[in-house]
């Protein structure tokens, strides 16, 4: 298996901009999930999906960010308007089922937002 | 608010020497907790994980330590090696939810 699919790898815009990170997750896992990753919070959950439906948000930080999951094999994390602060690594990541099953996580995206 | 807490931002240590990382939670309902391993460019990787029914699991040359009246674990890394250089994340759930709440992590430099 590929593993889990990102793209890009790396995106630079211009703050105002709309950004999409894309994400292809591991075939037959049943949880997928959006982390952001910074040096003053570390990793972050910011929504997850069991069976393509939309779990827990609560962390995502604003209305600016959006996810959805259209199919078990495409998930998209959308920031419209995109500001500075939201210049992280941004992570996907797949799992099979319960959480004591390991999460595979996709290589990130590093954004920077000027 | 950070619920997983990784205080000490960075760590070097001799090869062959052992290497201990902490970390510290808040929630008392945590009751399951991992770390992951993360080089450069990469995503982090699974490495150990402890139940809180047992207080010490071991794996090779890794080994965590759960003191769950501290809230507090560790994970030993002996003998070290420069392989294990890279950033080391804790993480913690609760029975209540699938989500993981990670710490901040430790980078640690092993020098040969």
């Amino acid at each position: 298996d590929a593993g889990v699919i990102q793209s890009p790898r790396h995106e630079v815009t211009e703050m105002g901009q709309e950004v999409t990170l894309r994400c292809k997750p591991i075939s037959g896992h049943d949880y997928l999930f959006w982390y952001r990753q910074t040096m003053m919070r570390g990793l972050e959950l910011l929504i997850y999906f069991n069976n393509n439906v939309p779990i827990d948000d609560s962390g995502m930080p604003e209305d600016r960010f959006s996810a959805k999951m259209p199919n078990a094999s495409f998930s998209t994390l959308k920031i419209q308007p995109s500001e500075p602060r939201d210049s992280a690594v941004y992570f996907c990541a797949s799992s099979p089922g319960t959480r004591e099953e390991t999460q595979y996580f996709g290589p990130g995206t590093r954004l920077l937002v000027l | 608010d950070q619920q997983v807490k990784q205080n000490s931002p960075s760590l070097s240590v001799q090869e062959g020497r052992i290497s201990i990382l902490n970390c510290d939670y808040t929630n008392s309902m945590f009751d399951y907790f991992l770390w992951y391993k993360k080089y450069p460019a990469e995503g982090p990787t699974f490495l150990i994980s402890i139940s809180s029914i047992k207080d010490k699991n071991e794996d090779g040359r890794f080994t965590v330590f759960l003191n769950k009246s501290a809230k507090h674990l560790s994970l030993h890394i002996v003998p070290s090696q420069p392989g294990d250089s890279a950033v080391y994340f804790c993480a913690a759930s609760a029975v209540t939810g699938n989500q993981f709440y990670f710490g901040t992590g430790t980078s640690l430099t092993v020098i040969p």
